[in-house]
């Protein structure tokens, strides 16, 4: 079975800074896709970066990147040059290739300060 | 682009009472998901479907039943309410699941038993 593990609960830093949140994943697939997604304040969750686990280079999008260590079995999601709108629960979340059930971590819940 | 509709937004409804919710999307897409969502907590599947007519169990399908009579509509109901499963229920839905694309939210239904 498979298993996603954010053991931050919660990160503050200041605005204009790098933050980095940790995931690490459990799976005995060969072969599988690693997600993070946002929830705001309002509750709406959006898809942010995809990571596939064949690819070596780290996935960017945006201010968002990807930190892929796939020996340690962990995806993490690095924020460059942080803002006030970037305050929100951070999920990471994983699915085999050929599956249909998104496994998702607890969540890393980030305020950036003024 | 397209949307998801979640119906009601919110729903109150005594211990023990049958209650439904309602999953509306205009994607196209051939899977639906139903998350519950604790205060505080990460995202738990109850049940998906790939396809029309079809239904998969989650990891919390015990005390729930799901419906997906047309493409674009997949219904959740609560067999029996308790006091212990407030919380918010998301549902969600992709092309495929293969992971090629990400997984779009509705924007919940937030259950209240009393």
């Amino acid at each position: 079975a498979q298993k996603v593990t954010q053991t931050q609960t919660s990160i503050s830093v200041m605005e204009k800074t790098t933050v980095t949140m940790d995931c690490v994943y459990e799976t005995q697939d060969s072969s599988y896709f690693l997600f993070w997604y946002k929830q705001t304040a309002s509750g709406e969750i959006v898809f942010l970066i995809r990571q596939d686990s064949y690819k070596k280079e780290n996935a960017t999008v945006g201010h968002y990147s990807l930190n892929f260590q796939k020996p340690k079995s962990s995806i993490g999601l690095i924020i460059t040059a942080t803002q006030i709108e970037d305050s929100a629960v951070y999920f990471c979340a994983m699915l085999r290739t050929g599956g249909y059930k998104v496994v998702f971590g607890s969540g890393t819940r980030l305020l950036v300060s003024p | 682009g397209g949307i998801i509709t979640q119906t009601p937004k919110f729903l109150i409804g005594q211990e023990g009472q049958k209650l439904t919710l309602k999953c509306q999307q205009n994607f196209n897409h051939d899977t639906m998901y139903w998350y519950r969502q604790d205060s505080g907590k990460g995202l738990r599947l109850i049940y998906y479907s790939i396809t029309e007519n079809d239904l998969q169990k989650g990891d919390l399908s015990e005390g729930y039943d799901a419906s997906r009579e047309k493409k674009s509509s997949f219904s959740l109901t609560v067999t029996s309410a308790q006091k212990n499963e407030m919380a918010v229920f998301l549902c969600a839905s992709s092309i495929e699941g293969t992971g090629c694309t990400e997984v779009f939210f509705g924007k919940g239904t937030r259950l209240t038993v009393v």
